[in-house]
């Protein structure tokens, strides 16, 4: 079955240093992947996504996303943890079938 | 430029009442329409969703329907609320692509949040 799964649903790290939220996907042809990131009580707004243009694929508030077809995945990273980014963030994959897949959501928090 | 409007932003509603959430979508004309759900710590759950008029398909089965009377509004409902149905509902609208293909992004409203005690 085609779906998508985030590894770890609780990430903290300390402020200024790495994120790196995971992301792998099950489907035997690659999807559209998508990274959302959705603040309290708001809806979820786009971070990026892939489209299969480049596997790495910038997008808003200095992160970024890498496709590895190899590893089915398409992790987030951004090098610099900055307050402003605690929030949940959802992985989403376009299987075809008119509607994301959603992953269960990884909640970040950052150390002060 | 396109926007979408849900509401009520928040509802408090006693158990067999009721429901009807309202979505509007504006600058753009016969876009997917989506419903989802989100409890507490499960992520979002797709509940209908829409690619025309009259045109509904339903993920979960539960007492919540769905409908869409114009191009651009899509409405959830429920005729008598449970306890489960708690959450917080959010509208989405994407392009309609072809061959089912979701072309792009999903544009989410606000959200909706439902107590039901």
């Amino acid at each position: 079955a085609q779906s998508v799964t985030q590894l770890g649903s609780h990430v903290s790290v300390s402020e200024g240093a790495l994120v790196l939220l995971r992301c792998n996907y099950s489907s035997s042809v690659p999807p559209y992947l998508f990274w959302y990131v959705q603040y309290p009580n708001q809806g979820l707004q786009l971070l990026l996504k892939y489209t299969s243009a480049a596997t790495l694929v910038k997008g808003i508030n200095g992160f970024e996303a890498e496709f590895k077809k190899s590893e089915t995945s398409f992790h987030l990273t951004k090098p610099s943890a900055h307050m402003s980014d605690a929030a949940e963030y959802f992985c989403a994959g376009d299987f075809g079938n008119e509607k994301l897949t959603f992953g269960t959501g990884t909640r970040l928090t950052i150390i002060p | 430029s396109q926007t979408i409007h849900q509401w009520p932003a928040t509802l408090v509603q006693p158990v067999g009442s009721p429901l009807s959430l309202e979505c509007t979508v504006e600058g753009t004309s016969n876009p997917n329409l989506y419903w989802y759900r989100q409890a507490a710590g499960r992520g979002l759950q797709l509940l209908f969703y829409s690619v025309g008029i009259g045109q509904i398909s339903s993920e979960v089965p539960q007492n919540l329907s769905a409908s869409r009377p114009q191009d651009r509004q899509f409405i959830l409902s429920s005729k008598k609320l449970l306890l489960s149905d708690s959450g917080f509902y959010l509208c989405a609208w994407s392009e309609n692509g072809l061959a089912g293909a979701v072309t792009g992004e999903l544009f989410f409203g606000e959200g909706s949040r439902l107590t039901v005690l």
